[in-house]
């Protein structure tokens, strides 16, 4: 089992919808959670980082946190065109960030 | 503030030749690290500085590969001999404090063996 699983995609939504994002991991004791998103060719850019059960919202990024299912995700409302990239789950483990394998958004007008 | 910087962005090297990868981290940030991406995996953790000193090389493959931080500043990531499945995007990454903060990430050296 990887440590921290994403589904590849690609998640199609039409511009203005909601797209969400998850990500599950293996290690009950993580306790650090991250949303980095990279466009092609560029670097990871850190987006939401979120350390507590429930909600944190950022303007239209909402990231979640179940640590009872291991279960993080992330929500972008009204998504536009640009946000089409690839979203990287990442969880901190010991002192290194654990990643998953993204998962590719498109934004479709 | 200058971002993370890594050189150089591409590098297309014959198997077993040597290839040097460099990183600068933010200026004042003390915790270096280096990841790499091999095609369709996820981003895999190689190793972590704090200042000069190797924290953790736990993700390093093999002997091959040897990184240095000569005085707590920029990195060097040396591929010697280089093999096919060393290919790859290497990203470079630094925090002021632990990685449970935000890091942030340098743009990658693709590397090519051929």
């Amino acid at each position: 089992q990887k440590e921290v699983e994403q589904n590849s995609g690609p998640l199609s939504v039409p511009e203005g919808a909601i797209a969400s994002l998850n990500c599950t991991y293996s290690d009950r004791v993580s306790q650090s959670f991250f949303w980095y998103r990279q466009y092609s060719g560029k670097s990871p850019e850190l987006i939401m980082s979120i350390y507590s059960n429930g909600d944190k919202e950022d303007g239209r990024f909402t990231a979640q946190l179940n640590k009872a299912s291991q279960y993080v995700s992330l929500l972008i409302r009204d998504s536009q065109p640009s946000d089409s990239a690839t979203y990287l789950c990442a969880v901190f483990n010991t002192d290194k960030l654990i990643f998953g394998t993204g998962t590719r958004l498109q934004v479709f007008p | 503030e200058a971002g993370v910087t890594q050189f150089p962005s591409h590098s297309v090297i014959e198997k077993g030749q040597t290839v040097t990868l460099r990183c600068d981290p933010i200026s004042g940030h003390d915790n270096l690290y280096w990841y790499r991406r091999v095609m369709g995996k996820e981003i895999k953790f190689l190793l972590h500085f704090v200042k000069e000193s190797k924290q953790d090389e736990s993700g390093m493959p093999n002997n091959r590969f040897l990184a240095e931080r000569t005085g707590g500043t920029y990195s060097t990531l040396k591929v010697q001999p280089a093999e096919l499945e060393d290919s790859g995007v290497y990203f470079c990454a630094s925090t002021r404090w632990q990685m449970n903060t935000e890091a942030f990430f340098g743009q990658g050296t693709r590397l090519t063996v051929v």
